[in-house]
């Protein structure tokens, strides 16, 4: 079946590191990718999403490139701050409706 | 300003009792969503409805029902029938046209049986 999977957590990173979250999915068909940003004892927000092959969301300084050919939709940011802490949930959205299979999250955390 | 309301924010449970978890929104979403947080588990799907009076079973909705008599409105019951309900309940709309626009959260409800 549709599956997400992510790299397990914690990220540790110093302020200013880049960071790299990976995720690989498994679909039928074509979906469109996601990635959410769930702040301590908050919901989640959406960060960014593409919705075809070779489409590069991006937002607040992060980006994802929905990799076909490797089934990877992974998150990279160039200069992680302490605010960007936060746990990173990947998804994908299947046939027709707006129904989403999430990741396990990674969480990430940076320091002064 | 347009979006969703979950209430309570915290919520205890005695072992045995049903307990009825809100959510609101006013983003004219005609789908809904619920979903379980464990921790080191990801979100699990509970239940979801795409319009009034309809909903489906999701991957963990064994001791949960819910109803949708209103567009709005997309409460979730736990049930004493459900084990172990001590997790973070999070619900979420969308606009369910197949636009792959995403999904908006509330903010949660934490339920902890005591």
């Amino acid at each position: 079946g549709d599956s997400v999977t992510q790299m397990e957590g914690p990220v540790t990173l110093s302020e200013e590191a880049f960071l790299t979250i990976n995720c690989t999915y498994t679909a039928t068909g074509y979906p469109s990718l996601f990635w959410y940003v769930q702040y301590p004892g908050e919901g989640l927000q959406l960060l960014l999403k593409a919705t075809k092959a070779d489409d590069k969301g991006s937002n607040k300084g992060f980006e994802a490139t929905y990799r076909k050919e490797t089934t990877s939709f992974h998150l990279e940011k160039g200069s992680v701050q302490v605010s960007d802490s936060a746990v990173y949930f990947c998804a994908l959205r299947i046939g027709n409706t707006d129904k989403l299979i999430f990741g396990t999250g990674t969480r990430l955390q940076v320091f002064p | 300003d347009g979006g969703i309301t979950q209430s309570p924010k915290y919520l205890f449970r005695k072992e045995g009792q049903n307990v009825t978890l809100s959510c609101e929104q006013n983003l004219n979403h005609d789908a809904m969503y619920w979903y379980r947080q464990d921790p080191g588990q990801g979100l699990r799907l509970i239940y979801y409805s795409q319009i009034v009076n309809d909903f489906q079973k999701g991957d963990i909705a064994e001791g949960y029902s819910v109803s949708r008599e209103k567009k709005e409105s997309f409460p979730l019951t736990v049930t004493s029938a459900q084990k172990n309900p001590t997790a973070f309940y999070l619900c979420a709309s969308s606009i369910d046209a197949g636009t792959g626009v995403g999904y908006t959260f509330g903010s949660g409800t934490r339920l902890t049986v005591v």
